[in-house]
């Protein structure tokens, strides 16, 4: 009874170097979300997909990429880091028709 | 301006007491109302979802919608040291994506 699991759950990078984190859901979810969370800010959207192979925007899309080539799973990438991106970031998955949000436990990172 | 301004607290209240969570918000199309659970170092969990105006009760929880004043509330009856967390307000407009907005989320400590 996974639900969605991020990895890594702690990560430090030195400004400029590159990581992709990884969003896996086995609810055969169609719709996945990452978050970032800042204090003070609250949960801010970055990017999200409607399907496999889909992406788009969200809130916050700049410095990040991402891709969704299998529907269970969903990469966030970091080309070049920025002290900025230090925060937690939440992956979340909805199925078709339903509201409830199913979010993972967090990805901490740190960008020096 | 924010468009889900929340009050970020901290809140503290004896065991027993009534709380009320509050979020006011700009847009009027925001359709669907939620309020998010989050304990410390996890993901947050639906605790309760309001589509347009009205009320809802699920046990101690009861949440209330005003559209015609953008304001939402979330009430605990009867509060236990298990209900201390971070609560967030979030909502959504109609759309297939259905992207949501959070507020900054409160932080609430219920004291033995």
């Amino acid at each position: 009874n996974a639900g969605v699991t991020q990895t890594p759950k702690f990560r430090v990078l030195k400004t400029g170097q590159s990581m992709t984190l990884l969003c896996a859901q086995d609810m055969n979810h169609e719709y996945m979300y990452w978050y970032r969370q800042d204090p003070g800010m609250g949960l801010r959207l970055i990017h999200y997909s409607v399907g496999e192979g889909t992406t788009a925007k969200g809130e916050v899309p700049d410095g990040y990429n991402v891709s969704r080539l299998k529907k269970q799973n969903f990469l966030l990438g970091l080309e070049s880091a920025a002290p900025s991106q230090t925060s937690v970031y939440f992956c979340a998955s909805r199925g078709t028709g339903a509201e409830k949000l199913f979010f993972g436990s967090g990805t901490q990172l740190s960008v020096l | 301006q924010k468009e889900v301004e929340q009050d970020p607290g901290p809140l503290s209240v004896p065991e027993g007491a009534i709380v009320s969570l509050n979020c006011t918000y700009s847009n009027s199309a925001f359709q669907y109302f939620m309020w998010y659970r989050q304990y410390s170092r996890k993901g947050p969990e639906l605790l309760m979802y309001t589509y347009s105006s009205g009320n809802k009760e699920d046990g101690r929880f009861t949440a209330q919608v005003d559209k015609s004043s953008k304001y939402i509330s979330l009430f605990i009856r009867d509060s236990q040291p298990s209900d201390s967390a971070t609560y967030l307000c979030a909502m959504s407009a109609v759309g297939s994506a259905r992207q949501l907005t959070f507020g900054s989320g409160t932080q609430l400590t219920v004291l033995p």
